[in-house]
């Protein structure tokens, strides 16, 4: 099983900061499969990037995904006030698929 | 495409979780998606717990492997899944998704929170 570790575990920002946040997988992901998921409180998560750097539909182009076999990168370039929640990586390239366990991106 | 679960809020520990996903706008007869069941504890992060495709080919989160049944219901457009003997640790929001592009989820349900309490 592929373990997903994602740091840092919460990022204190402002609005109009940079943000990266990292996902290391425990052994090569097969083709790049990475996603990475926002999820606000109380609601459910939304897909942002799929196959490591695709954004998914209508996912505004501020959020970018890099990466590729063990090491993969969500950047939101400006944060915007509703970008303040928990942010999942998840890979499927390998059975059983997995998800980290979050890193909660916060107000400053 | 929307996708809806629905079941019992509340089972006993000990005895067996049903929870079924309705999907509209899309159809389960698809060859193209794996329907997906997640779920996630009170305050923590999420956990794949399988899948079921057209085919009836299923794989499942080896730490459930021995409780837990996915299946499809074409007919009803429906896909459901069983927990076996529950206990307080499988209190979570549960939802369903579709699996698409290989295995991101593109679409959720709104979540159904299932509690095991005597």
């Amino acid at each position: 099983e592929i373990v997903l570790t994602q740091s840092p575990a919460t990022l204190s920002l402002s609005p109009g900061d940079r943000a990266t946040l990292s996902c290391r997988a425990s052994q090569r992901v097969n083709s790049d499969s990475l996603a990475w998921y926002q999820q606000k409180f109380g609601q459910t998560p939304t897909l942002l990037i799929r196959s490591a750097t695709t954004r998914a539909a209508a996912i505004p182009d501020r959020f970018s995904g890099s990466g590729y076999g063990t090491d993969f990168t969500l950047t939101i370039s400006r944060l915007e006030p509703e970008d303040f929640a928990v942010y999942y990586c998840h890979q499927y390239g390998n059975l059983p698929w997995t998800f980290g366990p979050g890193t909660r991106v916060e107000i400053k | 495409v929307q996708l809806q679960e629905s079941g019992p809020g509340l089972v006993k520990p000990s005895q067996t979780l049903s929870l079924t996903c309705t999907v509209s706008g899309d159809s389960v007869n698809s060859g193209a998606y794996y329907w997906t069941w997640i779920r996630q504890p009170p305050g923590k992060g999420l956990e794949w717990l399988g899948y079921v495709f057209l085919t009836g080919s299923t794989s499942y989160s080896p730490s459930l492997k021995r409780r837990i049944v996915m299946s499809l219901d074409i007919s009803a457009n429906q896909f459901s899944l069983t927990l076996s003997s529950v206990t307080a640790a499988d209190t979570a929001v549960y939802y369903c998704a579709r699996a698409a592009n290989g295995g991101s989820f593109d679409f959720w349900g709104q979540g159904a929170l299932v509690t095991v309490s005597s």
